[in-house]
């Protein structure tokens, strides 16, 4: 398993501005992850966050919107850029740890004003 | 795009009842599926992984089996308690470790 956590838990946010949310785990993992929940929406896969390269964007997602780090194997950060009202989300990261195991963090709830 | 649904969308039921929900999914390209526990703030935990077909797992008063070939898979819990209240999450995944997930089922148990 893994014990994963993220900074801010919440943070509320003014249109226009960019919030940077953390990620870390408490062991080096290869895959990590950065889903979405929209309001009424099912969790969705922004992209795979690569360690040494640039993430791996899921089709509707952007380097230049959502523009991710992984310095190292046991963490990584989101960015949201120039945030609008519809960005307002849950964003989590996850991390794979075994065949087909992942474990999340507690996400953080954005609220874009 | 893979179609990975669960219904209902929510439920309410009094403390002590028994309930199910379901999740269909693609019953092609199948790897394993997943169902997660998510209470509000906190992580979604993991209850079962589930990859071969006729699975049935177990946890507590909660249990899942699986049908690969006609693509769903059943969550049931008995005796539900008020602790139980939380959104029920499955997940298909392919190859490469990818999670589609469902939109969910939002379980509310009254005392």
């Amino acid at each position: 398993s893994a014990v994963i956590s993220q900074k801010p838990s919440r943070d509320i946010c003014q249109r226009g501005t960019s919030l940077t949310i953390q990620c870390q785990v408490d062991s080096q993992v290869t895959m990590m992850f950065w889903y979405r929940q929209q309001p009424g929406q099912s969790l969705t896969l922004i992209a795979t966050a690569n360690q040494g390269s640039e993430a791996t964007y899921e089709s509707g997602f952007v380097i230049d919107k959502f523009p991710i780090s992984r310095p190292n194997l046991t963490f990584s950060t989101l960015t949201v850029s120039n945030m609008s009202p519809e960005d307002s989300s849950i964003y989590l990261c996850s991390v794979a740890t075994g065949t087909y195991e992942q474990y999340f963090g507690p996400g953080t709830r954005l609220t874009v004003t | 795009i893979l179609n990975v649904e669960q219904s209902p969308q929510s439920l309410h039921v009094q403390e002590g009842d028994s309930t199910n929900f379901t999740c269909s999914f693609p019953s092609s390209n199948f790897y394993a599926l997943h169902w997660y526990r998510w209470e509000t703030a906190k992580s979604p935990e993991a209850l079962f992984v589930m990859t071969l077909n006729g699975d049935e797992k177990k946890k507590g008063r909660i249990s899942a089996t699986l049908n690969t070939k006609e693509g769903y898979s059943y969550l049931y819990i008995k005796g539900s308690q008020p602790e139980d209240s939380a959104t029920y999450l499955c997940a298909f995944i392919n190859a490469g470790n990818m999670l589609t997930f469902g939109g969910g089922t939002r379980l509310m148990v009254k005392p």
